[in-house]
This record gives C-alpha cells, sequence and structure tokens, in this order.
C-alpha cells in the first residue's frame, strides 16, 4: 500500500521557470493538501481541496495554483519560480477535516 | 506572533528517560491537538490527537491538553534511540481542514 506518493523528489529550478508538482494517494480519501516546510516555520498550508472538485486556499497561496484532477491525484503548480519558494513541499490525504492526515515524503525544491 | 509557539530544542535525554515535549498557542478556539513525528528527510505521521481538553494515552506515548492554560503536552515513556526525530504539535478548529502547526521540537535520545 504506497499511501501518499510525490513527484519529483527533488528539484532545481531557475527563476521564471514553472513546474507542476504532483501528488496521488491510494486510500480512497476525500480531502487532499499541499503544505510548505521551511527551517523555523512549521509547515504551512498552502491549498486543500475539501472534497473533489472543491479547492480552497490555505496560509500561504500566494505564487501557486493546484488542480484537483480526480478523487485520486491533486497537483501544485508554480507559474514563475521565485528563491522565496525555496522549500520542502508536502502533499497529505485524509478522509474528512484535517485529521489524521497522511503525507508524503516531500520534495525538496530550489529555486535559483 | 505565531498562532502556536513550539521550543526548537534540540532536547538530548538518556535512553530510558520521560521526555516532555510541550506546546502554547493563542486562539481558544482551537478543538482538535495533535502530535507528529517526523524522521529526517521524511514526511510527518500521525502519532495521536486529542478533541478538546484532557489526557490521552496510547503506549508509550501520552498527550494532554489544558484549554484554561492553552498548553498541550506529550510525554514519552522509557524513550528509546528510534524516538528520535522532530515532534509536531498541530491545532485545528472544529469543522475546518486547516491545521495550524507549530515549529517542531526535535529530540535525541542517547543510548
Amino acid at each position: 500500500n504506497a499511501g501518499v506518493t510525490q513527484t519529483p523528489k527533488f528539484q532545481v529550478l531557475k527563476t521564471g521557470q514553472s513546474m507542476t508538482l504532483q501528488c496521488a494517494q491510494d486510500m480512497n480519501h476525500n480531502s487532499m493538501y499541499w503544505y510548505r516546510q521551511d527551517p523555523g516555520m512549521g509547515l504551512r498550508l498552502i491549498y486543500y481541496s475539501a472534497s473533489e472538485g472543491t479547492t480552497d486556499k490555505g496560509e500561504v497561496p500566494n505564487g501557486y495554483n493546484v488542480s484537483r484532477l480526480n478523487k485520486r491525484e491533486f497537483s501544485l503548480r508554480l507559474e514563475s519560480a521565485a528563491p522565496s519558494q525555496t522549500s520542502v513541499y508536502f502533499c497529505a490525504s485524509s478522509e474528512q477535516g484535517g485529521l489524521e492526515a497522511f503525507f508524503g515524503q516531500g520534495t525538496r525544491l530550489t529555486v535559483v | 506572533q505565531k498562532e502556536v509557539e513550539q521550543d526548537p530544542g534540540p532536547l538530548s535525554v538518556p535512553e530510558g528517560a520521560i521526555v516532555s515535549l510541550n506546546c502554547t498557542y493563542s486562539n481558544s478556539a482551537f478543538q482538535y491537538f495533535m502530535w507528529y513525528r517526523q524522521y529526517s528527510r521524511k514526511g510527518p505521521e500521525l502519532l495521536m490527537y486529542t478533541y478538546s481538553s484532557g489526557n490521552k494515552e496510547d503506549g508509550r506515548f501520552t498527550a494532554q491538553v489544558d484549554k484554561s492554560s492553552k498548553y498541550i503536552s506529550l510525554f514519552i515513556r522509557d524513550s528509546q534511540p528510534s524516538d528520535s526525530a522532530t515532534y509536531l504539535c498541530a491545532m485545528q478548529l472544529d469543522s475546518s481542514y486547516k491545521l495550524i502547526f507549530g515549529s517542531g521540537t526535535r529530540l535525541l535520545v542517547r543510548p
């Protein structure tokens, strides 16, 4: 049972480049989330999808877009990467609400 | 001021010690309180959660919530080197999808 799978695991971008982080879960969860983790800042919610077909902004949505492609997949897009977006990005899913969220292994993104 | 404050540590203890990890928060409306463990270069994993005030025990782990003081704790009994990790507290409003995390406390259990 894979749980939550994120791709890629590592990425280096140049300022201004775009990319999409992929996330898929195989637990039939309704809710999915994207967080970023920075030293000393903890995890901060970027966007979430309470259920298939809905998305909402979290704490730090600027510079990002998301797509809930289907119940399994939730992608995060950086349209024009900036050095401030250098971070570790985590996708998570839960049956409902934020409780008992299962996290992926993370994507380490560096923007130079 | 952050909504959730957590001492970053590191906290270094000998094997077998009782460990106390703590968080304070400012929003009295938080109803759900969670503890996550994160090993280096891995995603967080949920240890346990409690609703409102009180205690919850799961094996060597006990979570306490004191809403009057806006203070939560995680106790680890008979700590093991495998408990060495970063521990993150998280909180949630009722009927909300948004978790608010502390910045994490790094724990090192020395053999």
